[in-house]
């Protein structure tokens, strides 16, 4: 499985757009690129998932580049509720890894 | 329609004490895991269940852990005896065979005394 980098940390403000791009240079054909959420005392949630292009569901857009070697989570006019961990996973035929994930910070 | 059941959410054991963890999954998902979160790191796969059969038990401690899925619903991780480090998170995810996205519990959090 193609292994995945995120930044540690990031900060934002509540209201603006916050953009998490995760590298996976070794993605492999057959593999989906997902993002799950998780908060704190919580397990991970599925945010969304995309092979190529655009993807956009009620909570965010996931964009993906033609060579697919990279993908950005944006999550729209955050609030202080979005404060959670992202993490960037490679799937395929039901095997994820977790890396360490972002911890995104929402200040007001 | 009711998410992910785990039980109990906290349990504080001394070391070389057993230990139990309960998961009940989603209505109808065949495909059941467990996972390991340390505190600052993601979730490392325990096991995954296919209906009744662990296809992948790869990266399950055998000398200490055992995990059951008799009927193919619920299922059971046991670690026997306790360590210090395996203090953490215990999350149990199901899915529908054959489909990628994953539906977590809340996790057991377990502190080994």
């Amino acid at each position: 499985l193609a292994k995945t980098t995120q930044p540690i940390s990031m900060d934002s403000y509540e209201g603006q757009e916050v953009n998490i791009t995760c590298s996976h240079n070794n993605i492999a054909t057959n593999d989906y690129i997902t993002w799950y959420q998780q908060f704190p005392s919580q397990g991970p949630r599925f945010i969304i998932q995309g092979y190529k292009t655009k993807v956009t569901n009620e909570v965010a857009s996931l964009f993906i580049p033609a060579d697919r070697k990279s993908s950005t989570l944006s999550l729209p006019r955050v609030s202080l509720s979005d404060t959670a961990v992202y993490y960037c996973l490679v799937a395929r035929n039901d095997k994820i890894i977790f890396g360490k994930g972002t911890r995104l910070h929402i200040l007001p | 329609e009711a998410g992910v059941v785990q039980s109990p959410r906290y349990k504080i054991i001394e070391k070389k004490q057993p230990v139990a963890f309960w998961c009940n999954p989603i209505s109808g998902h065949n495909t059941l895991y467990w996972y390991l979160q340390n505190l600052g790191q993601g979730p490392e796969l325990l096991i995954r269940y296919e209906n009744e059969e662990a296809v992948d038990d790869s990266q399950l401690p055998k000398d200490r852990f055992s995990a059951e899925r008799l009927k193919g619903v619920d299922s059971t991780l046991k670690i026997q005896p306790a360590e210090l480090g395996d203090s953490a998170v215990y999350l149990c995810a199901s899915s529908l065979e054959g489909e990628e996205t994953q539906y977590f519990g809340p996790g057991t959090r377990l502190l080994v005394l």
